[in-house]
């Protein structure tokens, strides 16, 4: 089967630095992708990992091990507007994007 | 962002009733897709085309049709409308040689 796994909720402070893990297994593996979803509103692109590694972009960066079937986003110097659900998914062999349940961070002051 | 529109935004039906939901981009985008979201599924994806008239089923989709007569349009119908289908349901669209998937705003749909 396929599987993305992602803890259902965080909590961090203003100011602090967040990790938000995901673990996956699928059928095949084309690249990862994290999204960003404020409440009520679309999923927004984040970041995209295929190499092993760390891609930074600002206050976001996120991070990819394929031989551990590993991710995780790293947020620093988190602010209010960072409170959101983060989703990792990945794109498995055939093309498809598979998503996890997503994880609601909520940042406060 | 892809200049992805969905219409209507919300919607309630009935149990039984044939609706159709519209995804329209305008920047020709080759690849478009539809995603349901549910509390404690994520996102799934229903159908996906690869071109005009050119399309084929996702995950989840068992009751569910599509249509893409024009590139800029791509519709889904639930066929016959159950209280399982009551979701929010996001369009996604992709470049050709892209990798990043743009969602639209989504609709609320509400089967009683």
């Amino acid at each position: 089967g396929q599987n993305i796994d992602q803890p259902t909720e965080m909590t961090a402070t203003e100011g602090a630095i967040v990790q938000i893990n995901c673990t996956y297994q699928t059928s095949g593996f084309n690249g990862l992708f994290w999204y960003q979803q404020h409440a009520g509103e679309a999923p927004t692109f984040l970041s995209y990992n295929v190499l092993d590694g760390l891609e930074e972009k600002g206050r976001f960066s996120s991070f990819l091990s394929r031989s551990k079937g590993y991710s995780y986003l790293l947020l620093k110097e988190l602010q209010m507007k960072d409170s959101a659900s983060y989703l990792c998914a990945v794109r498995n062999q055939g093309g498809k994007l598979i998503f996890g349940q997503g994880t609601e961070l909520s940042v406060k002051p | 962002d892809a200049g992805i529109t969905q219409s209507p935004r919300h919607k309630v039906t009935e149990t039984g009733t044939p609706v159709t939901l519209r995804c329209h981009q305008t920047e020709n985008h080759r690849y478009m897709y539809w995603y349901r979201q549910d509390p404690g599924h994520g996102l799934r994806l229903i159908h996906y085309s690869y071109g005009v008239k050119d399309t084929d089923k996702g995950e989840v989709s068992d009751g569910y049709s599509v249509s893409r007569s024009k590139t800029e349009d791509f519709l889904l119908t639930l066929e016959s409308a159950t209280s399982s289908q009551t979701s929010v349901y996001f369009c996604a669209t992709q470049r050709e040689r892209e990798e990043t998937q743009y969602f639209g705003p989504g609709t609320r749909l509400l089967v009683l």
